[in-house]
């Protein structure tokens, strides 16, 4: 399988826990995306990276989200001191330069 | 800024009917137009796009056609099947060297056909 693949499927953590996801895009793809889609929503952008560079952080990414692509490869999102706010499923996309393939996603419960 | 708005479901059908699914889009230029379909416990996955003015997509019986003059991407299905049961999602796309081909997505529309 040389889909997008993201671990752990399912999350639940307490309140105030740090959790932190992982992403392995096609590995061809130079461009990687953080999507978070919430309960009934379209998923909204948070973040993207062209190779190990982060070149672009939506305003929902407030400072408790970190996310990393060390040697542009894998990529991990990481949420410190988890809200209730927070829960909700969080997707990775990886593109070339024109069609972008979606994992599965991240299902995080935080309670 | 960008933004697309599609028709509020649930949209309930009998097989074999008809399907369309109304989608609009604000966005300044020439943004490239997708229609993503997201199976119960799947992510997402790439039904059609359009790059262009007047350019239609299509896919597995599923159309939808560029509308400048409209800014619509309207998705239509001539006969759908119970196995087209999903929520659909419009979205946009702008080349942009800070965010590469970053997609603004509707709110998705879910689909139940009933044998």
């Amino acid at each position: 399988d040389t889909g997008v693949s993201q671990n752990p499927r399912h999350k639940i953590t307490k309140r105030g826990q740090n959790v932190t996801f992982r992403c392995d895009p096609i590995s061809e793809h130079n461009r990687l995306y953080w999507y978070r889609q919430t309960l009934g929503q379209g998923p909204e952008f948070l973040t993207y990276f062209q190779n190990e560079a982060q070149l672009e952080k939506s305003r929902l990414l407030s400072d408790r989200f970190s996310a990393e692509r060390p040697k542009g490869s894998f990529s991990t999102l990481e949420i410190q001191r988890t809200e209730q706010g927070d829960s909700a499923m969080y997707l990775c996309a990886s593109s070339d330069y024109t069609e972008a393939f979606f994992g599965q996603g991240t299902r995080l419960t935080v309670v | 800024g960008n933004s697309v708005t599609q028709m509020e479901g649930p949209v309930t059908l009998s097989e074999e009917a008809f399907l369309t699914i109304n989608c609009t889009y604000t966005a300044t230029g020439y943004p490239s137009l997708f229609w993503y379909v997201q199976y119960p416990g799947e992510g997402l996955q790439l039904l059609l796009k359009a790059t262009k003015a007047d350019d239609k997509g299509s896919n597995k019986g599923f159309e939808a056609t560029y509308r400048k003059e409209t800014t619509s991407f309207h998705l239509e299905k001539g006969s759908v099947q119970v196995s087209d049961s999903a929520v659909y999602f419009c979205a946009l796309s702008h080349m942009n060297n800070n965010a590469g081909n970053m997609l603004t997505f509707g709110g998705g529309t879910r689909l139940m056909v009933k044998p």
